[in-house]
């Protein structure tokens, strides 16, 4: 346990709303990740950030924004949901350097957008 | 691209079986290779990892070597349990820092 909490940790949307995604850890790491899990995809990065106000795109980030404004939180914004980022979304943190770097994840929030 | 392939599951087992999950990658440089398992309903956990060639990880009985010749890093257990199955995905990173890339995983069902 790494200490990553998500909320909510289930949301039921409509198409053209706004979701905010929160992802909270409590061990001060540096680097954190926001990914999506598909059937047929595995995980997908959308965003991360590698410090306070720090952050950068994934693999698909259309869609999507982030903010980092303190170093245990990472947000995940949807600025108009649609039907295909029905998803279940993943934090992530890095833990370690070098050889000892591994990523921990969150236990997930199942979105769906109608 | 950095790229990692699994074998396509299902993959159905009887209890006290061996179990082999196919993982191959490419990759540019010299990446850490990982397997996370998911159990049903839950986030994923680090299974296993293995940072350079000829590397073995190993965890709850399973293993997996780093095999840079064949660009592979296949997960082993010598008897799966009933409470092994799960999806199971083999993932890498190129750098330090950078975000993993995923398998598309490989769900394991074992039957008693």
């Amino acid at each position: 346990d790494a200490g990553i909490t998500q909320s909510p940790r289930h949301k039921v949307t409509e198409t053209g709303t706004p979701v905010t995604l929160r992802c909270h850890q409590t061990e001060n790491h540096r680097y954190m990740y926001w990914y999506r899990q598909d059937p047929g995809h595995g995980l997908r990065l959308i965003h991360y950030s590698y410090g306070v106000k720090d952050t950068d795109k994934g693999e698909v980030s259309d869609g999507y924004s982030v903010s980092r404004s303190k170093t245990e939180d990472f947000l995940l914004t949807l600025e108009s949901a649609t039907s295909s980022q029905t998803s279940v979304y993943f934090c992530a943190i890095r833990s370690g350097g070098g050889a000892q770097e591994t990523q921990y994840f969150g236990p997930g929030t199942r979105l769906l957008v109608l | 691209g950095d790229s990692v392939t699994q074998m396509e599951g299902p993959v159905t087992l009887s209890e006290e079986a061996f179990l082999t999950i196919n993982c191959t990658y490419t990759a540019t440089g010299y990446p850490s290779l990982f397997w996370y398992v998911q159990y049903p309903g839950e986030g994923l956990q680090l299974l296993l990892k293995a940072t350079k060639a000829d590397d073995k990880g190993s965890n709850k009985g399973f293993e997996a070597t780093y095999r840079k010749e064949t660009t592979s890093f296949h997960l082993e257990k010598g008897s799966v349990q009933v409470s092994d199955s799960a999806v199971y995905f083999c993932a890498l990173s190129e750098n330090s820092g950078y975000a993993l890339n995923f398998g598309k995983g490989t769900s394991l069902l074992v039957t008693p």
